[in-house]
């Protein structure tokens, strides 16, 4: 079946510009998780959505990173004034079930570039 | 906090060498453990994974066991292939809140070579 996806897989921006990056979870998983990968670097936790509700954004670094989910299926991470240092790529994973220790399934992954 | 700190890389092996990639863990509470990876041009996918201690995850040949005396998840591949060249992540997750968030290390890459 098919997996995570994401769109677009590259994203160039001029610092200053807003971007959004999609993310379609497998179809029926209740989790979806938001990461940033900085090159050379393991992924870090941004944002969490339990179906629509958005259960944790305690790793968002600043107030121009915003996430949605209305649905409950397709998420979407906007980047207000993108910034150098927001320059990464932005992974999303998919989870089906709420219990301990279940694996979260990626997508390919947004490298997004600001110059 | 929560933590994972796995040993820096590259790795460059022969084919056919035994392989060992040290990762160490700090958690509050009863995590569970995990080793991604990472192929050329591909997105993350689960290698194995531990839920309590004494466990031992395996696949494609590689193993990996929880030991909470140590806090330690090291993998383990008896003979490796030019094939598992990629980044291997060691990463943990606490249950808490009805969800588990990923904490990974930094990385390993790992290149095989003829």
């Amino acid at each position: 079946g098919a997996g995570v996806s994401q769109s677009p897989r590259y994203k160039v921006a001029k610092r200053g510009q807003d971007v959004a990056l999609r993310c379609d979870p497998i179809s029926g998983h209740v989790s979806l998780f938001w990461y940033q990968q900085a090159l050379g670097q393991g992924p870090e936790f941004l944002t969490y959505f339990q179906n629509e509700a958005q259960l944790d954004k305690s790793g968002l670094p600043s107030d121009r990173f915003f996430a949605e989910r209305p649905e409950g299926s397709v998420s979407t991470l906007k980047i207000q004034r993108t910034q150098q240092e927001d320059s990464a790529v932005y992974l999303c994973a998919s989870s089906l079930v709420l219990v301990q220790g279940v694996e979260q399934f990626f997508g390919p992954g947004t490298r997004l570039t600001v110059l | 906090g929560n933590s994972v700190t796995q040993m820096e890389g590259p790795v460059t092996l022969s084919e056919e060498a035994f392989l060992t990639i040290n990762c160490t863990y700090t958690a509050t509470g009863y995590p569970s453990l995990f080793w991604y990876v990472q192929y050329p041009g591909e997105g993350l996918q689960l290698l194995l994974k531990a839920t309590k201690a004494d466990d031992k995850g395996s696949n494609k040949g590689f193993e990996a066991t929880y030991r909470k005396e140590t806090t330690s998840f090291h993998l383990e591949k008896g003979s490796v292939q030019v094939s598992d060249s990629a980044v291997y992540f060691c990463a943990l997750s606490v249950f808490s809140g009805g969800y588990n968030k990923l904490i990974f290390g930094a990385g390993t890459r790992l290149a095989v070579h003829p």
